[in-house]
């Protein structure tokens, strides 16, 4: 596509719940990235995708927090058992290369647990 | 690790003045690349200005430009002109040219842009 697609652009789900969100990278971009960003506050890297490389996921604040990709495609995140702190707008980026180029975002999924 | 440090969380300026916005990175490698990101309320991150660090020239986009001081690991965003549409949150962020973890893409924590009428 043109750029990075993710969706569903806003959820609302119930505490407890399990959610999915996507990402559609850049196609050939072989280096994807979630962050999360609370209320006003900055970028928190969560994981990082490199081709078939095994994903860093040095970020994942707990385990009911995963991610999968499938080759150089498409991405999910899912939160497991969803908490209020959960509540946050969740970025998808990605770069053609792994270094040196800039990352592309998506516009974001607006996660609110209520 | 890399660190990028942004020191102003919010700035604010009268449109049609220029405003810098301060950004320093910690580093002990010599080949890499800079940036600054705009995020509007929509969300959506927009990519200002972009930096190698090989190249001493600083990098200018119409009424952004930067001031890179490689030596002091220093790279300040100014923008010229300043517009209501200027007004977002502006990240600054460093990227290896080589391996590492996080992708070695290191943002800093914002600085929050306004523009007064």
């Amino acid at each position: 596509g043109a750029g990075v697609s993710q969706s569903p652009s806003n959820k609302v789900t119930e505490k407890g719940k399990d959610v999915e969100l996507r990402c559609d990278p850049i196609s050939g971009h072989t280096a994807l990235y979630w962050y999360r960003q609370r209320l006003g506050q900055g970028l928190e890297f969560l994981i990082y995708f490199q081709g078939n490389s095994a994903p860093d996921k040095s970020g994942l604040p707990s385990d009911r927090f995963s991610a999968e990709r499938t080759g150089e495609s498409v991405s999910t995140l899912t939160i497991q058992r969803t908490q209020q702190e959960d509540s946050a707008v969740y970025l998808c980026a990605s770069s053609y290369t792994p270094f040196g180029t800039e990352a592309f975002f998506g516009q974001g999924t607006r996660l609110t647990v209520v | 690790a890399q660190t990028v440090t942004q020191s102003q969380p919010e700035m604010s300026v009268q449109e049609a003045e220029t405003v810098t916005l301060s950004c320093t990175y910690d580093t002990s490698e010599s080949d890499y690349y800079l940036f600054w990101y705009k995020q509007p309320p929509s969300r959506q991150m927009i990519l200002v200005i972009r930096q190698e660090a090989y190249k001493q020239q600083n990098a200018t986009e119409n009424r952004f430009s930067v001031n890179f001081q490689k030596a002091a690991k220093s790279f300040s965003l100014k923008i010229s002109d300043s517009q209501l549409g200027d007004a977002a949150m502006y990240f600054c962020a460093y990227r290896s040219a080589y391996g590492g973890s996080q992708g070695n893409l290191i943002f800093g924590k914002g600085t929050k842009l306004s523009v007064k009428p």
